[in-house]
């Protein structure tokens, strides 16, 4: 079956400006969780849903960043103001509920970069 | 935090020939997974283990858990050019995975 997608799969914007990924799960996966790598790191914990509600936001990295998942299936990460920082590959994986010690399948990434 | 920490960082093999990488930690690790990512792809799970002593293998691929459960390596016999990626260790609490920094691998043909 279809794996994980995020669109767009590569984002050019400039500071300042406000941008959204987008992640598609896998079917029937109830948890999600995004990761954002930077250049020569391994991935890091940003925010993990189960279901519609945010489990845990703890590694978000400061208020200019927020993600929604309305319907339980399709996320949303959306960063505002963005900061030359900003610039990583932000990935999303998903498992099928959460459960402890569960496979987590990851997509392609969107990789963004703030100029 | 909870960190793991990864050896080498880079590793530049012949073909053929073996390769090993360590995933260490100050604290014990409920489990231990590890992922494989191609140049310009994404992590793509291996295997995960739980059980102290454990040793699983793949094909040519041989990972263990340390006794005390705060190692772990992976090793690959026999490299090829196929093996070429960075090779990361992540802790799993519950849902939430920690990853080290990983291993690059590169592969003369």
């Amino acid at each position: 079956g279809a794996g994980v997608s995020q669109t767009p799969s590569n984002k050019v914007t400039e500071k300042g400006k406000y941008v959204e990924l987008r992640c598609d799960p896998i079917s029937g996966h109830t948890a999600l969780y995004w990761y954002r790598q930077s250049l020569g790191q391994g991935p890091e914990f940003l925010i993990y849903f189960q279901g519609t509600g945010a489990a845990d936001d703890s590694g978000l990295p400061n208020d200019r960043f927020f993600a929604v998942r309305p319907e339980g299936s399709v996320s949303t990460l959306k960063i505002q103001r963005t900061e030359r920082g900003d610039s990583a590959v932000y990935l999303c994986a998903s498992s099928l509920d959460g459960g402890a010690w569960e496979t987590q399948y990851f997509g392609p990434g969107t990789r963004l970069l703030v100029l | 935090g909870q960190q793991v920490m990864q050896i080498p960082q880079y590793q530049h093999v012949q073909e053929g020939e073996d390769f090993t990488t360590y995933c260490n930690s100050s604290t014990t690790l409920s489990n231990i997974q590890w992922y494989k990512q191609r140049p310009g792809g994404h992590p793509v799970f291996l295997i995960q283990l739980v059980k102290s002593g454990e040793v699983k293998k793949q094909k040519r691929l041989t990972f263990q858990f340390g006794e005390a459960k705060k190692n772990s390596s992976l090793h690959i016999t026999a490299t090829q050019t196929t093996d070429v990626g960075t090779y990361f260790c992540a802790r799993g609490s519950n849902y939430k995975l920690t990853f080290g920094k990983g291993t690059l691998l590169t592969v003369n043909p």
